[in-house]
């Protein structure tokens, strides 16, 4: 079985300061982890994706995220929150032997970010 | 990266009624899904849709109540049967692309039931 915990509901930055996203994950064998943001009346759109090699990984519009074995975490982060942030974040993950669409959402967590 | 477009984007139905909901692909992909995004909920997986085939549904998720049909590679249709305003969520199309293992959805649609 694979499972994803996003422990925040909500994040509230500050335009101009970081952000963190938080996302652990349970899952058998090889971790493929993915983020999405879901902005309002609209699908969801990929971010960024670890599937192997460095632990950082960046994606679209300035997020990156780091992947940790140990701690079986892959948070999401910016270094400068923009008001167009805010959405709805997805944290996703399968086991590497499985297909596309065997992929385990975690709840979301909305981000807000104020001018 | 794929474009998905579904169509209706928002359909409101009354009970007992059903609905079908269309899914196009700008290209042609092996792999097709459907998924459903209840309100304040996260996405949950109904079935695979395979083509020439029957779709490969999940735990929960029976074929009739969401019939779903693969005539080719770019295109899919869902139907939601006999409908109950517990079925009233979004409903999404996803493709896959194993190569890149890239997952993309298309942007919903919206269903209410009465």
């Amino acid at each position: 079985a694979q499972s994803v915990a996003q422990p925040e509901d909500q994040v509230n930055v500050a335009e101009g300061n970081p952000l963190t996203v938080k996302c652990t994950y349970s899952v058998s064998g090889n971790p493929y982890l993915f983020w999405y943001v879901q902005y309002p009346n609209r699908g969801l759109q990929f971010l960024l994706k670890y599937i192997t090699g460095d632990n950082l990984v960046k994606g679209s519009y300035g997020f990156e995220a780091e992947f940790n074995k140990s701690q079986t975490s892959f948070h999401l982060k910016k270094p400068s929150a923009l008001v167009s942030d805010s959405a709805l974040y997805f944290c996703a993950v399968r086991a590497g032997n499985t297909n596309a669409g065997k992929s385990t959402f975690g709840d979301g967590t909305t981000l807000t970010v104020k001018p | 990266s794929a474009v998905i477009s579904q169509k209706p984007s928002r359909d409101i139905c009354q009970r007992g009624t059903s609905l079908t909901i269309q899914c196009q692909v700008d290209s042609q992909v092996t792999m097709m899904f459907w998924y459903r995004q209840q309100p304040g909920q996260s996405l949950t997986l109904i079935a695979t849709a395979n083509q020439g085939s029957e779709a490969t549904y999940e735990s929960g998720f029976v074929i009739d109540k969401f019939p779903i049909s693969r005539p080719n590679l770019t295109f899919s249709t869902l139907t939601v049967s006999n409908m109950s305003p517990e079925d009233s969520s979004i409903y999404l199309c996803s493709v896959g692309r194993e190569v890149y293992n890239e997952q993309f959805f298309g942007p919903g649609t919206r269903l209410t039931v009465l």
